[in-house]
């Protein structure tokens, strides 16, 4: 069955460590995203990507970094200078039109991210 | 800078009530609008979608646009238990990314 594979679906890291979140896609689809979720927020994009080797920030790109060096594959790294990592993050995809009423965002199942 | 609001709610009602969920976008280029259904801890699941102005009816679920007063909204007839989630609105112009409001949360009382 095509989706999107999120890993891990937990994840605990200490203040001032790096860490990336997977998210592979066997949908053939050529757009890619990454969104996170704070308690009681909508989802906010941090980055996405409609072609290989290509990506654009979001509205909250600072702190976070990608890259896509496969069609399957959108790594996002949560870095140091993230001021608030602690949240919860879906990839999605859709084709590179971007989505629509045939072909909507598909979303992976999420990785919670605690930082302490 | 594109905005989509909703009211956070909970709003709560009885088993068998209407439902019924708004959302406002201020960017008057947005061209199409989708309600996404997400429970606790889960990913979100497209349950709408409209770009006309008017009524849009799927099974208990309608979605209503009015392009001039940039207002959509989501109707949920017959309201079961199993409809209690967050409701998430999306905003989208043209092929671009959406935009989403901060969802309503939907309690149904037996």
């Amino acid at each position: 069955d095509g989706g999107i594979t999120q890993s891990p679906k937990y994840l605990f890291r200490k203040e001032g460590q790096n860490v990336t979140l997977s998210c592979e896609q066997n949908l053939n689809h050529d757009a890619m995203y990454w969104y996170r979720q704070d308690p009681g927020q909508g989802l906010r994009l941090i980055y996405y990507s409609q072609i290989v080797n290509d990506f654009q920030k979001g509205d909250i790109a600072e702190g976070y970094s990608v890259s896509r060096e496969k069609k399957e594959s959108f790594p996002l790294t949560v870095t140091s200078a993230q001021k608030n990592p602690t949240a919860f993050y879906l990839c999605a995809s859709s084709p590179r039109n971007g989505p629509s009423q045939y072909s909507p965002l598909h979303f992976g199942n999420g990785t919670r991210l605690t930082v302490t | 800078q594109k905005e989509v609001e909703q009211n956070s709610g909970p709003l709560s009602v009885p088993e068998g009530a209407i439902a019924s969920l708004n959302c406002t976008y201020s960017d008057r280029g947005s061209q199409s609008f989708f309600w996404y259904r997400q429970y606790s801890g889960k990913s979100p699941e497209l349950i709408m979608f409209i770009y006309s102005n008017g009524d849009k009816e799927d099974g208990r679920f309608t979605a209503q646009l009015n392009k001039a007063s940039q207002y959509v909204s989501l109707l949920i007839r017959d309201s079961q238990p199993s409809d209690s989630a967050t409701y998430l609105c999306a905003s989208q112009g043209g092929y671009s990314t959406l935009t989403f409001g901060k969802g309503t949360m939907l309690l149904v009382s037996p």
